[in-house]
Protein backbone atom coordinates (compact mmCIF):
# COMPACT_ATOMS: atom_id res chain seq x y z
CA UNK A 1 0.00 0.00 0.00
CA UNK A 2 1.55 3.63 -1.05
CA UNK A 3 1.70 5.85 1.71
CA UNK A 4 2.50 8.67 -0.78
CA UNK A 5 0.10 9.30 -3.94
CA UNK A 6 2.23 11.01 -6.36
CA UNK A 7 1.39 12.58 -9.80
CA UNK A 8 1.88 12.98 -12.45
CA UNK A 9 4.59 10.06 -13.11
CA UNK A 10 5.85 12.32 -16.05
CA UNK A 11 5.55 16.25 -16.76
CA UNK A 12 6.21 18.10 -19.63
CA UNK A 13 7.29 21.78 -19.23
CA UNK A 14 8.18 24.78 -21.58
CA UNK A 15 11.09 26.75 -20.28
CA UNK A 16 9.55 29.49 -18.44
CA UNK A 17 6.42 27.56 -17.50
CA UNK A 18 5.11 26.35 -14.27
CA UNK A 19 6.02 22.71 -13.26
CA UNK A 20 3.48 21.34 -10.30
CA UNK A 21 3.40 17.94 -9.03
CA UNK A 22 1.25 17.05 -6.96
CA UNK A 23 1.13 14.53 -3.28
CA UNK A 24 -1.49 13.07 -1.48
CA UNK A 25 -1.40 10.76 2.38
CA UNK A 26 -3.84 9.36 4.59
CA UNK A 27 -1.79 9.17 7.66
CA UNK A 28 -2.31 12.09 10.02
CA UNK A 29 1.00 10.82 12.04
CA UNK A 30 3.35 12.56 9.49
CA UNK A 31 5.10 14.92 11.03
CA UNK A 32 7.51 16.33 7.87
CA UNK A 33 7.30 16.63 3.73
CA UNK A 34 10.11 16.98 1.84
CA UNK A 35 10.60 17.20 -1.73
CA UNK A 36 13.89 15.22 -3.46
CA UNK A 37 15.27 15.72 -6.54
CA UNK A 38 17.21 13.46 -8.11
CA UNK A 39 19.25 13.10 -11.37
CA UNK A 40 20.34 10.33 -13.75
CA UNK A 41 23.03 8.29 -12.05
CA UNK A 42 22.86 10.51 -8.43
CA UNK A 43 21.14 9.97 -5.53
CA UNK A 44 17.89 12.25 -4.38
CA UNK A 45 18.94 15.09 -2.68
CA UNK A 46 16.50 17.42 -0.60
CA UNK A 47 14.71 19.98 -2.69
CA UNK A 48 12.87 21.99 0.08
CA UNK A 49 10.62 20.93 3.01
CA UNK A 50 7.57 21.67 5.18
CA UNK A 51 6.21 20.79 8.41
CA UNK A 52 2.58 20.84 8.72
CA UNK A 53 1.78 23.75 10.65
CA UNK A 54 2.70 25.94 7.78
CA UNK A 55 0.73 25.90 4.13
CA UNK A 56 3.12 27.39 2.02
CA UNK A 57 7.14 27.88 1.76
CA UNK A 58 9.17 29.60 -0.60
CA UNK A 59 12.67 28.90 -1.67
CA UNK A 60 13.62 30.33 -5.02
CA UNK A 61 11.90 29.36 -7.81
CA UNK A 62 10.54 26.24 -5.47
CA UNK A 63 7.17 26.70 -4.03
CA UNK A 64 5.61 23.68 -1.46
CA UNK A 65 1.90 24.57 -0.46
CA UNK A 66 0.12 22.35 1.69
CA UNK A 67 -3.38 21.40 2.47
CA UNK A 68 -3.51 19.73 5.79
CA UNK A 69 -7.37 18.93 5.97
CA UNK A 70 -7.17 17.73 2.58
CA UNK A 71 -3.76 15.76 3.68
CA UNK A 72 -2.74 16.81 0.01
CA UNK A 73 0.62 19.14 -0.91
CA UNK A 74 2.28 20.01 -3.71
CA UNK A 75 5.91 21.48 -5.48
CA UNK A 76 5.47 24.61 -7.85
CA UNK A 77 8.71 25.11 -9.96
CA UNK A 78 8.35 28.41 -11.45
CA UNK A 79 10.31 29.52 -14.73
CA UNK A 80 10.73 26.25 -14.85
CA UNK A 81 14.73 25.81 -16.76
CA UNK A 82 16.02 22.93 -18.53
CA UNK A 83 18.59 22.23 -15.38
CA UNK A 84 14.89 21.27 -13.51
CA UNK A 85 15.02 18.45 -15.63
CA UNK A 86 14.97 15.43 -13.14
CA UNK A 87 12.88 12.85 -11.14
CA UNK A 88 11.11 14.29 -8.04
CA UNK A 89 10.03 12.76 -5.53
CA UNK A 90 7.43 14.00 -2.51
CA UNK A 91 8.08 12.27 0.79
CA UNK A 92 6.50 11.64 4.25
CA UNK A 93 8.31 11.06 8.00
CA UNK A 94 6.15 9.21 10.18
CA UNK A 95 6.82 11.09 13.62
CA UNK A 96 9.97 9.35 14.33
CA UNK A 97 12.21 7.79 11.90
CA UNK A 98 10.41 6.62 9.06
CA UNK A 99 10.35 8.19 5.49
CA UNK A 100 7.65 7.19 2.96
CA UNK A 101 8.52 8.13 -0.77
CA UNK A 102 5.98 9.19 -3.83
CA UNK A 103 6.42 7.29 -7.37
CA UNK A 104 8.45 10.04 -8.59
CA UNK A 105 7.84 12.11 -11.26
CA UNK A 106 10.14 12.60 -14.59
CA UNK A 107 10.13 16.64 -15.17
CA UNK A 108 11.30 17.35 -19.03
CA UNK A 109 11.68 20.99 -19.79
CA UNK A 110 11.85 22.03 -23.35
CA UNK A 111 14.04 24.92 -24.31
CA UNK B 1 33.90 15.79 3.14
CA UNK B 2 32.73 12.34 1.74
CA UNK B 3 29.57 12.16 3.17
CA UNK B 4 27.68 8.66 2.45
CA UNK B 5 29.61 6.10 0.26
CA UNK B 6 28.44 3.53 -1.75
CA UNK B 7 30.46 0.50 -2.51
CA UNK B 8 30.28 -1.27 -4.88
CA UNK B 9 28.60 0.87 -7.78
CA UNK B 10 27.32 -2.17 -10.17
CA UNK B 11 27.33 -5.38 -9.45
CA UNK B 12 25.91 -8.47 -11.51
CA UNK B 13 25.06 -11.49 -9.64
CA UNK B 14 23.65 -14.75 -10.93
CA UNK B 15 20.44 -16.54 -8.75
CA UNK B 16 21.53 -18.03 -5.72
CA UNK B 17 24.70 -16.08 -4.93
CA UNK B 18 25.40 -14.10 -1.70
CA UNK B 19 26.60 -10.53 -1.67
CA UNK B 20 27.11 -7.14 1.24
CA UNK B 21 26.26 -3.74 0.07
CA UNK B 22 28.62 -1.52 1.39
CA UNK B 23 27.69 1.80 2.80
CA UNK B 24 29.69 4.23 4.81
CA UNK B 25 29.11 7.80 6.45
CA UNK B 26 31.21 10.50 7.61
CA UNK B 27 28.89 12.28 9.05
CA UNK B 28 28.36 11.09 12.87
CA UNK B 29 24.56 10.65 11.95
CA UNK B 30 22.99 8.36 14.18
CA UNK B 31 20.23 6.84 11.69
CA UNK B 32 21.16 5.11 8.77
CA UNK B 33 19.04 3.52 5.87
CA UNK B 34 18.49 1.29 2.86
CA UNK B 35 16.29 1.85 0.33
CA UNK B 36 15.45 -0.19 -2.98
CA UNK B 37 14.69 2.24 -6.51
CA UNK B 38 12.44 0.55 -9.11
CA UNK B 39 10.64 1.65 -11.69
CA UNK B 40 7.01 3.65 -11.25
CA UNK B 41 7.62 2.19 -7.55
CA UNK B 42 9.85 5.01 -5.90
CA UNK B 43 12.14 4.48 -3.21
CA UNK B 44 11.12 1.82 -0.75
CA UNK B 45 12.52 1.28 2.81
CA UNK B 46 14.25 -2.20 3.16
CA UNK B 47 15.68 -1.56 6.89
CA UNK B 48 17.04 1.21 8.77
CA UNK B 49 18.94 1.65 12.40
CA UNK B 50 18.68 4.18 14.81
CA UNK B 51 22.05 3.82 16.56
CA UNK B 52 24.93 0.92 16.73
CA UNK B 53 23.32 -2.60 17.40
CA UNK B 54 19.98 -1.44 16.72
CA UNK B 55 18.36 -2.22 13.43
CA UNK B 56 14.62 -2.54 12.54
CA UNK B 57 12.53 -3.64 8.94
CA UNK B 58 11.17 -1.27 6.36
CA UNK B 59 8.43 -1.84 4.08
CA UNK B 60 10.40 -4.69 1.74
CA UNK B 61 12.96 -6.81 4.59
CA UNK B 62 12.46 -10.11 3.01
CA UNK B 63 15.87 -11.44 1.34
CA UNK B 64 17.53 -8.62 2.91
CA UNK B 65 19.77 -8.75 6.77
CA UNK B 66 21.83 -5.73 8.23
CA UNK B 67 23.84 -4.86 11.27
CA UNK B 68 25.19 -2.04 12.60
CA UNK B 69 28.02 -2.42 14.91
CA UNK B 70 29.48 1.14 14.42
CA UNK B 71 28.12 4.35 13.90
CA UNK B 72 29.96 4.82 10.21
CA UNK B 73 28.88 1.28 8.88
CA UNK B 74 25.29 0.20 7.53
CA UNK B 75 26.34 -2.95 5.32
CA UNK B 76 23.04 -4.68 3.39
CA UNK B 77 23.31 -8.36 2.78
CA UNK B 78 21.50 -10.56 0.11
CA UNK B 79 22.08 -14.01 1.48
CA UNK B 80 21.09 -15.61 -1.72
CA UNK B 81 20.05 -13.57 -4.30
CA UNK B 82 16.67 -13.68 -6.56
CA UNK B 83 16.10 -11.61 -10.36
CA UNK B 84 13.19 -9.56 -7.72
CA UNK B 85 15.78 -8.12 -5.98
CA UNK B 86 17.85 -6.44 -9.83
CA UNK B 87 17.60 -2.77 -8.14
CA UNK B 88 19.07 0.47 -7.41
CA UNK B 89 19.94 0.75 -3.70
CA UNK B 90 20.22 3.85 -2.15
CA UNK B 91 21.73 4.04 1.13
CA UNK B 92 20.96 7.05 3.31
CA UNK B 93 21.76 8.88 6.38
CA UNK B 94 20.57 11.62 9.01
CA UNK B 95 20.60 13.20 12.92
CA UNK B 96 17.92 11.40 14.74
CA UNK B 97 15.26 13.96 15.40
CA UNK B 98 16.32 16.28 12.01
CA UNK B 99 14.83 16.03 8.97
CA UNK B 100 16.85 16.08 5.72
CA UNK B 101 18.53 12.66 4.59
CA UNK B 102 21.37 12.46 2.83
CA UNK B 103 21.89 9.56 0.28
CA UNK B 104 24.71 7.94 -1.73
CA UNK B 105 25.05 7.92 -5.07
CA UNK B 106 23.49 4.33 -5.54
CA UNK B 107 24.60 0.69 -5.96
CA UNK B 108 22.51 -0.76 -9.57
CA UNK B 109 22.18 -4.41 -9.11
CA UNK B 110 21.53 -6.93 -11.72
CA UNK B 111 20.61 -10.33 -10.43
CA UNK B 112 20.64 -12.91 -13.30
Amino acid sequence: QQQVKQSPQSLIVQKGGISIINCAYENTAFDYFPWYQQFPGKGPALLIAIRPDVSEKKEGRFTISFNKSAKQFSLHIMDSQPGDSATYFCAARRAGNQFYFGTGTSLTVIP
Amino acid sequence: NAGVTQTPKFQVLKTGQSMTLQCAQDMNHEYMSWYRQDPGMGLRLIHYSVGAGITDQGEVPNGYNVSRSTTEDFPLRLLSAAPSQTSVYFCASRVSGAGELFFGEGSRLTVL
